[in-house]
């Protein structure tokens, strides 16, 4: 069985400060996808990134990092300078990467970032 | 990656009525479709996982009576709410698995109210 675990519920922020969304995983397969998905109020989910389980090298674009850890389960997401275009909602996931019937998406409960101006 | 489309991206119907949420791959040929359902300030939920040309795999607690889900084609899946309720009133995604990388991506969801 899979579990995403996004501990912080909501989060609030002054524009301009950094904010780490956290994101714990269990899993018992050996390879696995990262993802992480924003949902503005409009609704609709915008992938951010996909992390393969072999690659931990952390990753960044423009404004936002990753930080992948194995050891410790987790797969966190940095805003830098937040601006109040990132307030939305923030889901984590994860998917075994073979295909299969039990191949699905779990994704955590979510966190709501508001970034204040 | 795929881009995918739902239709209607809003709908409100009379409680006892049925309603049909389409979900198009539009450059993407896709065997297997998902179908999510996101209640107001919760996370996506699988309900279903579609597959073109067979019958439709349900999530345990879902009822396949009451949502029907049609995979016709490699671009067109289709979600029915037959009899909706309240309840059922809910934000509806659907999602295209593309292969090699078993990666999703999704349309843009369909809220549903009922009255």
């Amino acid at each position: 069985a899979q579990k995403v675990t996004q501990a912080q519920t909501e989060i609030s922020v002054v524009e301009k400060e950094d904010v780490t969304l956290d994101c714990v995983y269990e899993t018992r397969d050996t390879t696995y996808y990262l993802f992480w998905y924003k949902q503005p109020p409009s609704g609709e989910l915008v992938f951010l990134i996909r992390r393969n389980s072999f690659d931990e090298q952390n990753e960044i674009s423009g404004r936002y990092s990753w930080n992948f850890q194995k050891s410790t389960s987790s797969f966190n997401f940095t805003i830098t300078a937040s601006q109040v275009v990132d307030s939305a909602v923030y889901f984590c996931a994860l998917i075994p990467r073979y295909t299969g019937a039990n191949s699905k998406l779990t994704f955590g409960k979510g966190i709501t970032l508001s970034v204040r101006p | 990656g795929a881009v995918v489309s739902q239709h209607p991206s809003r709908v409100i119907c009379k409680s006892g009525t049925s309603v049909k949420i389409e979900c198009r791959s539009l450059d993407f040929q896709a065997t297997t479709m998902f179908w999510y359902r996101q209640f107001p300030k919760q996370s996506l939920m699988l309900m279903a996982t579609s597959n073109e040309g067979s019958k439709a795999t349900y999530e345990q607690g879902v009822e396949k009576d009451k949502f029907l889900i049609n995979h016709a084609s490699l671009t067109l899946s289709t979600l029915t709410v037959t009899s909706a309720h309240p309840e059922d009133s809910s934000f509806y995604i659907c999602s295209v698995l593309t292969s090699g990388n078993n990666e999703q991506f999704f349309g843009p969801g369909t809220r549903l109210t009922v009255l």
